[in-house]
């Protein structure tokens, strides 16, 4: 079963708009941690946000914001404000358990963001 | 300020030969992962070292093998290439405590004819 599911393969949005791009997770753990990548067309990954299942607040990086909903096992990232250096893939991962474990991060499908001028 | 580096950028080899991916990080990490991305997959898992001394597998082991050469090195090893192991190939590290993400290398293009 997916573990992390992003369900729109592109997304596209307006200059100076706000956008809004899904993840929802699978995990039976208690502590876990979300986190999203960003990768523009040169190919490297950059790390932009992160949410941990025991955090009150949604977690919130300049214009990046985590819309956490523990009960439907979301991690929304919504980026406001858009740019057209904002036109990449972004990916939705997860870390399972306690760090002490020795965690793994699984990452969704990605979605692919185009910022229309 | 090298974070993580991984050689070669791109490679080409032919079914059945054998390579080396290298994956160094200054970054005094414990943990370092290999993961493969193909287009409409994301990124997948191969083999993770939780700390010096250990390896385990991911979601997709088969066909490589990894070494945790001491804290800073980790190397993937593919033995016989297979066309299905065309890929990109990322390195990553991780602090391994807390709210640490994944530092990234730049990837290795390969290419398996």
């Amino acid at each position: 079963a997916q573990k992390i599911t992003q369900t729109q393969p592109g997304m596209f949005v307006q200059e100076k708009e706000a956008v809004t791009l899904d993840c929802t997770y699978d995990t039976s753990d208690q502590s876990y941690g979300l986190f999203w990548y960003k990768q523009p067309s040169s190919g490297e990954m950059i790390f932009l946000i992160y949410q941990g299942s025991y955090d009150e607040q949604n977690a919130t990086e300049g214009r990046y914001s985590l819309n956490f909903q523990k009960a439907r096992k979301s991690a929304n990232l919504v980026i406001s404000a858009s740019q057209l250096g904002d036109s990449a893939m972004y990916f939705c991962a997860m870390r399972e358990g306690s760090e002490t474990s020795g965690s793994r991060l699984t990452f969704g499908e990605g979605t692919q963001l185009t910022v229309n001028p | 300020n090298a974070g993580v580096t991984q050689t070669p950028k791109f490679q080409v080899l032919k079914t059945g030969q054998s390579m080396t991916l290298q994956c160094a990080q200054d970054m005094n990490h414990n943990s370092m992962y290999w993961y493969r991305q193909d287009p409409g997959m994301g990124l997948r898992l191969i083999y993770y070292s939780a700390s010096e001394g250990t390896t385990d597998k991911g979601e997709v082991p088969n066909g490589y093998n990894v070494s945790r050469l001491n804290k800073r090195e980790f190397s993937l090893r593919l033995e016989s290439a297979a066309p299905s192991q065309t890929s990109v190939y990322f390195c990553a590290s991780r602090v391994g405590q807390g709210v640490s993400p994944l530092h990234f290398g730049n990837g290795t293009r390969l290419t398996v004819t």
